[in-house]
């Protein structure tokens, strides 16, 4: 089975400062997606970044980007002057294409809190 | 607008009884998920549905069911068998196989 783990809790950056959440997941499969997710105080679900693994250039979204270490079975995110609107709980998650089974393996989360 | 709703926002229910919740998307997606977050955890997936009248279990499946009459809901219904029911409730949907899961607002459950 596949797992996803987020090794930090929690996180605290000052506004405009840059953060790095991590990371890691298991699989024995060659072609998969990964996501990083954001849950602000709402609890609304909001997709941040997306990287398919067959792609080799990291993704990059505005001030978020993440780096995708294939072999090290690593997905990290970068957030780049960091603003108070970022501030909530972001979830790593992992999906196959296609295939039998469905839906998102997510990681626990890390709660990032913004310091102005 | 296209989305999806949950309802209600926040459920009530007593010990033993089953309890439904709402899931609809108006986004004309095939797949259709439920999850459930609980303080200090991830989401879990609980069922999907890639097809009307078609559905599988997730990883947490015991203690719920559901239904796909129409594409465009797919309602969980929270059983008295389900242990401890209390939870954050989300649904989701994608096109078949899609890249992204486009979540609903999401359901809190009690009971008392």
């Amino acid at each position: 089975a596949q797992t996803v783990t987020q090794s930090q809790p929690e996180m605290s950056v000052q506004e405009a400062e840059t953060v790095t959440l991590s990371c890691t997941y298991d699989t024995s499969e060659s072609d998969y997606y990964l996501f990083w997710y954001k849950q602000p105080p709402s609890r609304q679900m909001i997709l941040v970044i997306r990287q398919e693994a067959y792609k080799q250039q990291n993704a990059t979204e505005n001030r978020f980007s993440v780096n995708f270490q294939k072999a090290a079975k690593s997905f990290s995110l970068k957030i780049s002057d960091s603003q108070l609107g970022d501030a909530a709980m972001y979830f790593c998650a992992y999906r196959i294409p296609g295939g039998g089974a469905d839906g998102l393996t997510f990681g626990k989360g890390t709660h990032l809190i913004i310091q102005p | 607008d296209g989305g999806i709703t949950q309802s209600p926002k926040y459920l009530f229910r007593k010990e033993g009884q089953n309890v439904t919740l709402s899931c609809e998307q108006n986004l004309n997606h095939d797949a259709m998920y439920w999850y459930r977050q609980d303080p200090g955890q991830g989401l879990r997936l609980i069922y999907y549905s890639q097809i009307v009248n078609d559905f599988q279990k997730g990883d947490i499946a015991e203690g719920y069911s559901v239904s796909r009459e129409k594409k465009e809901s797919f309602p969980l219904t929270v059983t008295s068998a389900q242990k401890n029911p209390t939870a954050f409730y989300l649904c989701a949907s994608s096109v078949i196989h899609g890249y992204e899961q486009f979540f609903g607002p999401g359901t809190r459950l009690t009971v008392l």
